[in-house]
């Protein structure tokens, strides 16, 4: 079954507003990593949030992790039309397994409206 | 700075054709993954090296090899190929940490879009 699950699957907000995507997974886990992807194009890594860390800035983002309900947010702030993408989360199991991969959420389409 | 490298960027085969898709890692990046993004699809880790070594396995088919060279390059080599191979074709490298495979940020490339006909 699918570690990563996203939620919501799709999102649509009007530019300058706040838009929010929730990532739950169902193992213990090294780090999570969020990423986007514009439509038919290569990942772009955005952050990486350690299992020991709780929260994470980067620019506009914002990156929570709560290991105790294992589930991350990611928060974008003043969106921006360019910011329309689909984003996925990724989880790191590397020191829980023999694992040396990441495995990808089902992912969340953000549109953000002019 | 130097970015993962794949090449070609898009292929057309026929069906049963071969294919091999290269990929180049980012210096000193000695970890490198192959992932399959189906149509709509989240993309699904396919097989990973570590200094030249398998490090891990996922849900590549037995049609499907790949092999890390002295340069740390890699190369999917794609046998007997079907309509469902259609596909974006990612890769990824790491920097691993001494004595075991990466537990950092995956890189990932421009990926190679396989087109099947």
């Amino acid at each position: 079954s699918q570690q990563g699950e996203e939620d919501p699957q799709a999102l649509s907000i009007q530019e300058g507003e706040n838009a929010t995507m929730n990532c739950s997974y169902k193992t213990s886990i090294n780090n999570l990593q969020w990423y986007r992807q514009n439509s038919g194009r290569g990942l772009v890594h955005l952050i990486l949030i350690r299992s020991n860390e709780r929260e994470k800035h980067s620019g506009r983002l914002r990156v929570t992790l709560d290991t105790s309900k294992k589930s991350s947010s990611l928060l974008i702030t003043a969106s921006r039309a360019a910011d329309t993408a689909s984003y996925f989360c990724a989880t790191d199991l590397s020191r829980y397994s023999s694992a040396s991969k990441i495995i990808f959420g089902s992912g969340t389409r953000l549109s953000i409206r002019p | 700075a130097a970015g993962v490298i794949q090449s070609p960027r898009h292929l057309i085969k026929e069906k049963r054709e071969t294919a091999t898709l290269k990929c180049y890692p980012i210096p000193r990046h000695d970890t490198v993954y192959w992932y399959q993004q189906g149509p709509g699809q989240d993309p699904q880790f396919l097989i990973s090296f570590y200094e030249k070594m398998q490090s891990d396995k996922g849900s590549i088919p037995d049609r499907f090899s790949a092999q890390q060279f002295s340069d740390y390059h890699s190369e999917l080599n794609m046998s007997s190929l079907e309509l469902g191979d259609s596909a974006l074709y990612f890769c990824a490298s790491s920097h691993g940490l001494a004595g075991g495979p990466a537990t950092d940020t995956q890189y990932f490339g421009p990926g190679t879009r396989l087109t099947v006909l």
